[in-house]
């Protein structure tokens, strides 16, 4: 089952900041937070992981509480490209670790 | 670079009949993971491999699936006799072990109808 909590859609303004939240009460010391994507009739996409430390990419910005129960993928100018499903998965760091997919949030980004 | 490649994107086929998958993950990938993703569900691991051996197949329906990979590159994943509940996307994903966190690469997917 997932260890991971994602409401089940949001909508965003093309242009402004989405804020995706994720909760991970039961998350382990040496599991890693994953985001990935999956835009409709592909498969998913990687966007960003971290541990505890917050992270930043040329795709988005990950939000890590200092508990490390839960986090938020930001992407600072949503576009309409962005409408997709996204994911939050908890792991361990590991050769061939596998991913534990939610039901993940659908983020649909409107004009 | 070239992606993960699969193929065909789209079958379908009649309950009980047999049908494969092909799967070409990126050159040089050790891992390589069969999902199946039921329309509105996220993705469940089916298979992993390790170069050409399986570290693991525990959700993997061994009574009507196969998979095998063999010298460790390309893959193949096989249903036979297909059932209704098998309509799904299939991914293939693969992956370079502790390179970049260990990130897994999707190919597109074949899409499965089971009539």
């Amino acid at each position: 089952d997932a260890k991971t909590t994602q409401p089940p859609s949001m909508d965003c303004a093309e242009g402004r900041a989405a804020n995706l939240p994720c909760n991970h009460s039961t998350i382990s010391g040496n599991e890693y937070v994953y985001w990935y994507r999956q835009i409709h009739s592909q498969g998913p996409q990687y966007i960003i992981h971290g541990l505890k430390n917050n992270e930043t990419n040329e795709m988005a910005s990950l939000i890590i509480t200092e508990d490390r129960k839960s986090s938020t993928l930001i992407l600072p100018h949503a576009t309409l490209r962005d409408t997709a499903v996204y994911y939050c998965i908890v792991r361990v760091l590991d050769a061939g670790n596998m991913l534990t997919f939610g039901g993940g949030t659908r983020l649909m980004v409107k004009p | 670079e070239a992606g993960v490649a699969q193929s065909p994107r789209y079958k379908i086929i009649e309950k009980r009949q047999s049908v494969a998958f092909w799967c070409n993950p990126i050159s040089g990938h050790a891992t390589l993971y069969w999902y199946q993703q039921i329309l509105g569900q996220g993705p469940k691991l089916l298979i992993q491999f390790q170069n050409n051996g399986v570290v693991d197949d525990s959700q993997l329906p061994k009574d009507r699936f196969s998979a095998e990979r063999l010298k460790g590159v390309d893959s193949t994943l096989k249903i036979q006799p297909a059932k209704l509940e098998d309509s799904a996307v299939y991914l293939c994903a693969s992956s370079l072990p502790r390179d970049s966190g260990d990130t897994q690469y999707f190919g597109p997917g074949t899409r499965l109808t089971v009539l």
